[in-house]
């Protein structure tokens, strides 16, 4: 069985950093790419960050370009997002995601249960 | 960037009854579209891609259809666990996957 655990999600004052993690089992992580998609309260869903099975690709939503870092450590079959610089608008259910890759770009087949991030003074 | 528009923001359907969702793409798409459906407090569930094709275990209940700018999901008996938040994404466009803003279908 597919599955995937988010953890590390908290309370944390804007300009402050957090580093996510999720867990994944039941399916041969390297072979997959990843992604983070987040909600905030009440609001969409929006894609974040992907990452290649090797973590030689790594692309990012444009509002968080030079602030977030995903990775991978396959050998350990978890996948990462460092947040650095976090603003309130970061404010965010965290869901890490299977990708399944089309052609023309990818959907997702499995979810996090997700990893609340609160960014407030 | 695509944009994807989902009508109505809220549907009310009775049980039993059919519900139609519509989603509809800033530009052409072709069928690299899918659905999701969230519960509260959980995490979203893949229902279809390809604009047509259900994911492993949905039902036959649930269907999708649409090409280019313009789908739709229908389902075309509601159940009680149907109550749901759907969204649609596109993912015609790499590697920004859009979602729609989300269409809440609620008992009547």
């Amino acid at each position: 069985e597919v599955q995937l655990v988010d953890s590390g999600g908290g309370l944390v004052q804007p300009g402050g950093s957090l580093r996510l993690s999720c867990a994944a089992s039941g399916f041969t992580f390297s072979d997959y790419w990843m992604s983070w998609v987040r909600q905030a309260p009440g609001k969409g869903l929006e894609w974040v960050a992907n990452i290649k099975q090797d973590g030689s690709e790594k692309y990012y939503v444009d509002s968080v370009k030079g602030r977030f870092t995903v990775s991978r450590d396959n050998a350990k079959n978890s996948l990462y997002l460092q947040m650095n610089s976090l603003r309130a608008e970061d404010t965010a259910v965290y869901y890490c995601a299977r990708d399944v890759t089309a052609i023309t770009g990818d959907y997702f087949d499995y979810w996090g249960q997700g990893t609340l991030v609160s960014v407030s003074s | 960037e695509i944009l994807m528009t989902q009508s109505p923001a809220t549907l009310s359907v009775s049980p039993g009854e059919r519900a139609t969702l519509s989603c509809r793409a800033s530009q052409s798409i072709a069928i690299n579209l899918a659905w999701y459906q969230q519960k509260p407090g959980q995490a979203p569930r893949l229902l279809i891609s390809g604009a047509s094709t259900r994911a492993p275990g949905i039902p036959a209940r649930f269907s999708g259809s649409g090409s280019g700018t313009g789908f739709t999901l229908t389902i075309s008996s509601l159940q009680s666990e149907d109550f749901a938040v759907y969204y649609c994404q596109q993912y015609n466009d790499w590697p920004r996957g859009t979602f729609g803003q989300g269409t809440k279908v609620e008992i009547k």
